[in-house]
């Protein structure tokens, strides 16, 4: 069976500092996607980052970026220079061969001011 | 570009009515999602469409849970029977496809069984 697991159920730091979640998965595939969603405070479910298992360079977009260790079946979110409206549940994913996402239980972020 | 809407945002029943819930995904999108999330939790895989094929259903899917996606458009799902134990956030999503995995969410419908 395929797994996510968030090790972390909640987080604080403060503004501007930089933050890592961690995420760890297990799958038997060889070919997989992996994502991190973040879910404000009563607002819907937004799309963060991917990283496709095959590509060996870490997505980065903007001040998000993930390092992506496939041996060791790690996908931890790095935010940089963390915002106020960084505030949020985020949820690691990935995605099966059968096109499901399965969820981590989600870290809660707080960036206090 | 609209993305994904549901309808109704939240909806309030007493245990062993019907409910119905809808999504409309973002044009075009040819794969279409449903999740249920619970307070505190990820979400949870439900069921998907290929277009207008239910390809997967969730062993989590009761007898009493039914969706549809007539002529590949939007969604429903409906709950016969319901129970406390439904009370959750419904959430759905959808994707181009054709190698394009990314998954858009709408705001969900929350049930409320009493």
């Amino acid at each position: 069976a395929q797994t996510v697991t968030q090790s972390q159920p909640e987080m604080s730091v403060q503004e501007a500092e930089t933050v890592t979640l961690s995420c760890t998965y297990d799958t038997s595939e060889n070919n997989y996607y992996l994502f991190w969603y973040k879910q404000p405070p009563s607002r819907q479910m937004i799309l963060v980052i991917r990283q496709e298992a095959y590509k060996q360079q870490n997505a980065t977009e903007n001040r998000f970026s993930v390092n992506f260790q496939k041996a060791a079946k790690s996908f931890s979110l790095k935010i940089s220079d963390s915002q106020l409206g960084d505030t949020a549940m985020y949820f690691c994913a990935l995605l099966d061969s059968n096109y499901q996402l399965i969820w981590g239980a989600g870290t809660k972020l707080i960036i206090k001011p | 570009d609209t993305g994904v809407s549901q309808n109704p945002r939240h909806k309030i029943t007493k245990r062993g009515q019907n409910v119905t819930f809808r999504c409309d995904p973002i044009s075009e999108h040819n794969r279409l999602y449903w999740y249920r999330q619970t307070l505190g939790q990820g979400p949870e895989f439900l069921t998907y469409f290929q277009n207008e094929a239910q390809l997967e259903k969730s062993r989590l899917l009761s007898d009493r849970f039914s969706a549809e996606r007539p002529k590949g458009s939007f969604s429903t799902l409906e709950i016969q029977r319901t129970e406390q134990g439904d009370s959750a956030m419904y959430l759905c999503a959808s994707s181009l496809g054709a190698g394009i995995y990314e998954q858009y969410f709408g705001p969900g419908t929350r049930l409320t069984v009493t």
